[in-house]
């Protein structure tokens, strides 16, 4: 069985600081990893996915992201925060087509 | 449209009634995908349709919820006798025909069962 495993709940960041959102994952199989962003009243939009290749991943507006097997981690980064980053994330697994999400992590990026 | 839609994008219901949830993925995903979010938590997978192949069915929590696709087009989602923990953001999503296609979502329908 798959599972995603969110460390934090809620992470407060200032404006311009460094952000780490931490994700650790179970899977019996090589998995597909996604992180997902969701703004208030919005919709999902993907922020980057592991899919076997370089483990180090980069996605959209500054977020990257490290595939560690041995730690079983797929951490998200971004070096310098911006207040438009405040937002829910999802760490996301797969391996048979469905998605199986964390419970989330709240970010707030204060001024 | 260049997204995938949902409608309606807000639905109030009496418990006991029956709701219909329809999603019109983006022309040319052969996979689509219903997941449910509860207030706070993380999404829940209900149900994948691949092309013409058998629906997987395996997130579907009672036999009260069921759901339809015809070809590679529009999909609803249905729920009988609703109940209160019911309530929910239904979300749609798309993708291709490889499991590690990158999913688009809908933007959710939100049913409240009083």
């Amino acid at each position: 069985a798959q599972s995603v495993t969110q460390l934090d709940s809620h992470v407060s960041v200032s404006e311009g600081t460094p952000v780490l959102l931490r994700c650790n994952y179970s899977s019996s199989y090589s998995p597909s990893l996604f992180w997902y962003v969701q703004h208030p009243n919005k919709g999902l939009q993907l922020l980057l996915k592991y899919t076997s290749a370089a483990t180090l991943v980069k996605g959209i507006n500054g977020f990257e992201a490290e595939f560690k097997k041995s730690e079983t981690s797929f951490h998200l980064t971004k070096p310098s925060a911006h207040m438009s980053d405040a937002a829910e994330y999802f760490c996301v697994v797969s391996n048979t087509g469905k998605l199986i999400f964390g419970q989330g992590t709240t970010l707030q990026v204060k001024p | 449209g260049a997204g995938v839609s949902q409608s309606p994008s807000n639905k109030v219901t009496e418990k006991g009634k029956d709701v219909e949830l329809r999603c019109d993925p983006i022309s040319g995903h052969t996979a689509l995908y219903w997941y449910r979010q509860r207030l706070g938590q993380g999404l829940e997978f209900l149900i994948y349709f691949q092309g013409n192949s058998a629906p997987d069915k395996s997130g579907l929590p009672s036999d009260r919820f069921s759901a339809e696709r015809t070809g590679e087009s529009v999909s609803t989602l249905t729920i009988q006798r609703t109940q209160q923990e019911d309530s929910a953001v239904y979300l749609c999503a798309g993708g291709g025909f490889r499991w590690a296609d990158t999913q688009y979502f809908g933007p959710g329908t939100r049913l409240t069962v009083l």
